[in-house]
């Protein structure tokens, strides 16, 4: 079955702190996977995607395999960093994301 | 640069009532979606579909029906609310490209049913 498991639902940490949201997805194929945050009072928009290996904002998220882990990392984080964020899953042909049940990350002053 | 429209953006109803939520898309895009968004839950899918005339249940498509006759819209209707269908909704699109990965949301629509 395809799952992602965010265990997490809130996150706080003070500015400046090192960050990790949890993903674990469980999977049978190839899996592609991504990260979506959801500012407040906006819509849900992509942050980042394992396949482009980039830094989003400062954060970064390695696939690994072995863990069946997807793990989203900030060194340092901003107020501006607060927000719902969630892990997703693209299973099948049809596009379809799985999410997580998300984690607020709550970044103070 | 309109992406995914949504509405209403609010609304109350009471059991029993029927409604529909529009979701129109300027994108072109082939693949469309419709999510509820419950605390603690995550966003769970409801229905999509994968171009005009094409609908396919998600994983709770209880109490909703969907209709796709054109490539821009894909209307959620609900047909006898309950309070159990008290959400926020979410409209999205992506393109049927290989490979693509941004999934385009709209602004969402809170429902309440009382």
């Amino acid at each position: 079955a395809q799952r992602v498991t965010q265990p997490e639902k809130l996150l706080s940490v003070f500015k400046g702190a090192p960050v990790e949201l949890k993903c674990n997805y469980s999977y049978s194929g190839s899996p592609e996977l991504f990260w979506y945050v959801q500012y407040s009072r906006q819509r849900l928009q992509l942050l980042l995607r394992h396949i482009s290996r980039e830094s989003i904002k400062g954060f970064t998220a390695d696939l690994n395999k072995g863990e069946t882990s997807f793990h989203l990392k900030k060194p340092f984080a901003q107020e501006e960093d607060s927000a719902m964020y969630y892990c997703a899953l693209k299973g099948g042909a049809t596009n379809k994301l799985i999410f997580g049940t998300g984690t607020l990350l709550a970044v103070q002053p | 640069n309109a992406g995914v429209t949504q509405t209403p953006k609010f609304r109350i109803l009471k059991i029993g009532q029927s409604m529909t939520l529009q979701c129109t898309q300027d994108m072109n895009h082939n693949y469309m979606y419709w999510y509820r968004q419950d605390p603690g839950m995550g966003l769970k899918l409801i229905y999509y579909s994968v171009g005009a005339g094409i609908t396919d249940k998600g994983e709770v498509p209880n109490g909703y029906n969907v209709s796709r006759s054109t490539t821009e819209d894909f209307p959620l209707r609900l047909e006898l609310a309950a309070p159990s269908q008290t959400s926020v909704y979410f409209c999205a699109s992506i393109t049927a490209r290989e490979g693509a990965g941004e999934l385009f949301f709209g602004e969402g629509s809170r429902l309440t049913v009382l």
